[in-house]
């Protein structure tokens, strides 16, 4: 059963903590990206990586880090400099960047 | 940075009627892409268009691109309640390390 994991899917934390969102795909994809989600903003780009060991920043990557240790994993940890981390945050993956894109099922964060 | 961006913002329409979605982009791009979003779940893809295609179907999809106007629309025929859903369109700019930008979306409610 092939595809794309992320845990958990709901994730509450105390605003200050830093938060590591787990993604893992088992597609053998070369391209992974990290999207957040808001109410009636749609999809913006927050990190994506084209292959093992590497990253770039997409349009609003202030405040969130990630790791490329392995082709299969691509976490995202939102720290505490992230002024409004509550969101609904995607995870996906691709053969290549601007192909068709696999999107995980999500992870809801809720800092209060 | 938004490039595509979807009009109407929603449409409700009764299962059986058409709908057609529209989406505008601002630079030269490789590719565009419609998704599908079910409340709370992750994005499916449902089709992608070159730019050098002028019309593609799937089904009860069809997409047509037009690069003069820089605009592509989405009709789904003969609607159904299952329809429901947010659609967005997605457009990989040309250029070195292009990657996918997404629209705000369009809410799409179909009334049994």
């Amino acid at each position: 059963d092939g595809g794309i994991t992320q845990s958990p899917k709901y994730l509450f934390r105390k605003e200050g903590q830093n938060v590591t969102l787990s993604c893992e795909q088992n597609l053998n994809h070369d391209a992974m990206y990290w999207y957040r989600q808001d109410p009636g903003q749609g999809l913006r780009l927050i990190y994506y990586s084209q292959i093992v060991n590497d990253f770039q920043k997409g349009d609003i990557a202030e405040g969130y880090s990630v790791s490329r240790e392995k082709k299969e994993s691509f976490p995202l940890t939102v720290t505490s400099a992230q002024k409004n981390p509550t969101a609904f945050y995607l995870c996906a993956s691709s053969t290549l960047t601007g192909s068709r894109v696999y999107f995980g099922p999500g992870t809801r964060l809720t800092v209060t | 940075s938004q490039q595509g961006e979807e009009d109407p913002q929603a449409l409700s329409i009764q299962e059986g009627e058409n709908a057609t979605m529209n989406c505008s982009y601002k630079t030269s791009i490789n590719n565009l892409q419609w998704y599908r979003q079910n409340s709370g779940r992750g994005l499916v893809h449902l089709i992608l268009i070159r730019s050098n295609e002028r019309e593609k179907h799937s089904g009860r999809l069809r997409v047509t691109l037009d690069t003069s106007k820089k605009s592509s629309s989405l009709l789904i025929t003969a609607s159904r309640a299952a329809d429901t859903a947010s659609y967005f369109c997605a457009t990989d700019s040309t250029g070195a390390n292009s990657k996918l930008t997404f629209g705000k979306g369009i809410t799409l409610s179909v009334r049994p």
